[in-house]
């Protein structure tokens, strides 16, 4: 079964300076890997995602993330950050098998000083 | 077509009454899945659809919950005799199957129960 870490359940940050949110996941076969984001009163919506090839993806807003198969780790990271990007990031993980059933961490929130 | 769309947003009941909550997915999925999210945690699999057909529930979802899709459109969460351990947000998501990137998943904004 998959299962996934977040390391760290609240992060701050200064505006401008890099963000870095990390994530473990466990899974017997290969990973389709995603990045959430919700922001307050709204849904969760695709930040980002890794099925195949290139390890290093890039999604919205600047984030990108990438894949390290021998570290089972799918970081994301942002070079600058901006006050917009306060929310709750939520690793993911599904896999073929199983109806790509998504099984998520538990959020880190981001937290940016001005 | 606008997204995920469910109802009610928000739901006060008390400790034994029934609840349902209705979920619209984007018109082309044919995958729904449900979820619940407590405050300080990730979504937290349910059940999911493919079409009508369901094909995977939780251990978290005990007899007292129900799913259901009829003809493979809108889909219904019930929770018969409600207790006070089920308040949570109740998310719904779609995704169409046998895409590039299968998996993906688009939420609505969740219905928030609580139970006095």
């Amino acid at each position: 079964a998959q299962s996934v870490t977040q390391l760290g359940s609240h992060v701050s940050v200064s505006e401008g300076a890099l963000v870095l949110l990390r994530c473990n996941y466990s899974s017997s076969v290969p990973p389709y890997l995603f990045w959430y984001v919700q922001y307050p009163n709204q849904g969760l919506q695709l930040l980002l995602k890794y099925t195949t090839g290139a390890t290093l993806v890039k999604g919205i807003n600047g984030f990108e993330a990438e894949f390290k198969k021998s570290e089972t780790s799918f970081h994301l990271t942002k070079p600058s950050a901006h006050m917009s990007d306060a929310a709750e990031y939520f690793c993911a993980v599904s896999v073929s098998t199983g109806g790509f059933k998504t099984i998520f961490g538990a959020g880190t929130r981001l937290f940016v000083k001005a | 077509d606008t997204g995920v769309s469910q109802n009610p947003r928000h739901k006060i009941t008390k400790r034994g009454q029934n609840v349902t909550f209705r979920c619209d997915p984007i018109s082309e999925h044919n995958r729904l899945y449900w979820y619940r999210q407590t405050l300080g945690q990730g979504p937290e699999f349910l059940t999911y659809f493919q079409n009508e057909a369901q094909l995977e529930k939780s251990r978290l979802l005990s007899d007292r919950f129900s799913a259901e899709r009829p003809k493979g459109s809108f889909s219904t969460l019930e929770i018969q005799r409600t207790e006070q351990g089920d308040s949570a947000m109740y998310l719904c998501a779609s995704s169409l199957a046998g895409t590039v990137g299968t998996g993906e998943l688009f939420f609505g904004e969740g219905s928030r129960l609580t139970v006095l």
